[in-house]
């Protein structure tokens, strides 16, 4: 069955360094793959699209790579701040989007 | 320009009665998605429909159906209501079906409680 899996539900870092989050798949052959931002009692916010035929995606602190080969996405976020807290969602489109748990990162000051 | 309106915000029902909820996207957008929210399983795809038509569905029981109007506006429906349908329900407009690859605009949510 097709499984969408974002390795940590939880990521506790301190601010100032990289956040590193992991989007792995099976069983999925997806076109393009997007990171959004969930805030509580809110809904996800895009944040960037990475197509099947690129390495890599950036915008301003943040950056995104796609191997198609391991069937896995980074999302990272450098130089982070306590306000990029949040739960960050990872989506794999085709012919529909379905989206991964979800994993929570807070940043310490 | 006004974002994706998702009403009411909250609701609570009882076991074995339905719901309808509603969805305006944002003006211009023919292509609505539903999804459902829990802690335990994150978003899960309903359907999407686009220019009236369902385009694709996901792995829910019939109990679940939508529709969608000719001004794009959007309605699910849940019959029959369970104590595990408990959960945050959120709409997501964009201009053309998600094969082509835009982004989704999120409404905020209805938040479903059923006692």
């Amino acid at each position: 069955s097709q499984k969408i899996e974002q390795n940590s539900e939880a990521l506790n870092i301190q601010e100032g360094k990289t956040a590193t989050l992991t989007c792995n798949y099976t069983n999925y052959s997806p076109a393009y793959l997007q990171w959004y931002r969930q805030d509580p009692g809110r809904g996800p916010v895009f944040l960037l699209l990475i197509r099947e035929n690129e390495k890599e995606k950036r915008k301003e602190r943040l950056k995104v790579t796609f191997d198609t080969t391991l069937k896995q996405s980074l999302f990272h976020i450098t130089a982070s701040q306590p306000a990029d807290s949040a739960t960050y969602l990872c989506a794999l489109g085709d012919n529909d989007m379905r989206f991964g748990a979800g994993t929570r990162l807070t940043v310490k000051p | 320009k006004a974002g994706v309106t998702q009403t009411p915000r909250y609701l609570i029902k009882t076991r074995g009665q339905q719901v309808t909820l509603s969805c305006s996207p944002i003006s211009g957008h023919r292509s609505v998605s539903w999804y459902q929210q829990t802690p335990g399983q994150g978003l899960q795809f309903l359907f999407e429909y686009f220019s009236e038509t369902q385009r694709n569905k996901g792995n829910f029981p019939g109990r679940f159906s939508g529709r969608q109007f000719s001004n794009s506006r959007s309605e699910m429906n849940v019959s029959t209501l369970e104590l595990g349908d408990s959960a945050l329900y959120l709409c997501a407009s964009t201009t053309a079906p998600t094969g082509a690859a835009e982004k989704l605009f999120f409404g905020s949510g209805t938040q479903l409680s059923v006692l």
